[in-house]
């Protein structure tokens, strides 16, 4: 069964520092994988997402992930934290030419001065 | 360009009385059309998902329905609300390519 894995329920990383969200994922096949960011009280906003070629995909915002195959793997990243990064993030995989897509857990980023 | 709109913003129900959760998409036509959940601390769960009109999927059995009376229409309907019903709904449209989501409402059970 498909499934999404975000191992960390939340983080704290000071201002300015890097950050690496986790995301595993289980699909038969090679998926669509997502990061999408909510802030609170709002709907989801999409950072990135990866369907095939370069494995490393940048998306808004300064974020990028990179899609590591042989770990079934996502993560995102970003080299320097602002405090307006303080969200909730969420990893999601769907299939091509399906209709669903399945989001992990989500992790919230706490950003200290 | 599209937008997604969802009403009420907020809504206090008690338990048992009746839901009406309001989606309308603008700016594209034959959206696919989603309903999801959020509870508190836990991922975005899947409830309905609709491919055109009158055309419903249902991923979660509860006492939830929805419905698709117009292309660009969604309804998340209750006829009796449990208190697990509360959270966060988001109404979304697009595909695995690529989801837009509504705003949310933030439904409580009292």
């Amino acid at each position: 069964a498909q499934s999404v894995t975000q191992p960390d329920i939340h983080i704290t990383v000071s201002e300015g520092a890097s950050l690496e969200l986790r995301c595993n994922y289980s699909y038969g096949a090679t998926p669509y994988l997502f990061w999408y960011v909510q802030s609170p009280g709002q709907g989801l906003q999409l950072l990135l997402k990866y369907f095939s070629g370069d494995t490393l995909v940048q998306g808004i915002k300064g974020f990028e992930a990179e899609f590591k195959r042989s770990q079934s793997s996502f993560n995102l990243r970003k080299p320097s934290v602002h405090w307006s990064d303080a969200a909730e993030y969420f990893c999601a995989v769907g299939a091509s030419g399906g209709f669903k897509t399945i989001f992990g857990a989500g992790t919230r980023l706490f950003v200290k001065a | 360009s599209q937008t997604i709109h969802q009403w009420p913003a907020t809504l206090v129900q008690p338990v048992g009385s009746p839901l009406s959760l309001e989606c309308t998409v603008e700016g594209t036509s034959n959206p696919n059309l989603y309903w999801y959940r959020q509870a508190a601390g836990r991922g975005l769960q899947l409830l309905f998902y609709s491919v055109g009109i009158g055309q419903i999927s249902s991923e979660v059995p509860q006492n939830l329905s929805a419905s698709r009376p117009q292309d660009r229409q969604f309804i998340l309907s209750s006829k009796k609300l449990l208190l697990s019903d509360s959270g966060f709904y988001l109404c979304a449209w697009g595909d695995t390519g690529k989801q837009y989501f509504g705003p949310g409402t933030r439904l409580t059970v009292t």
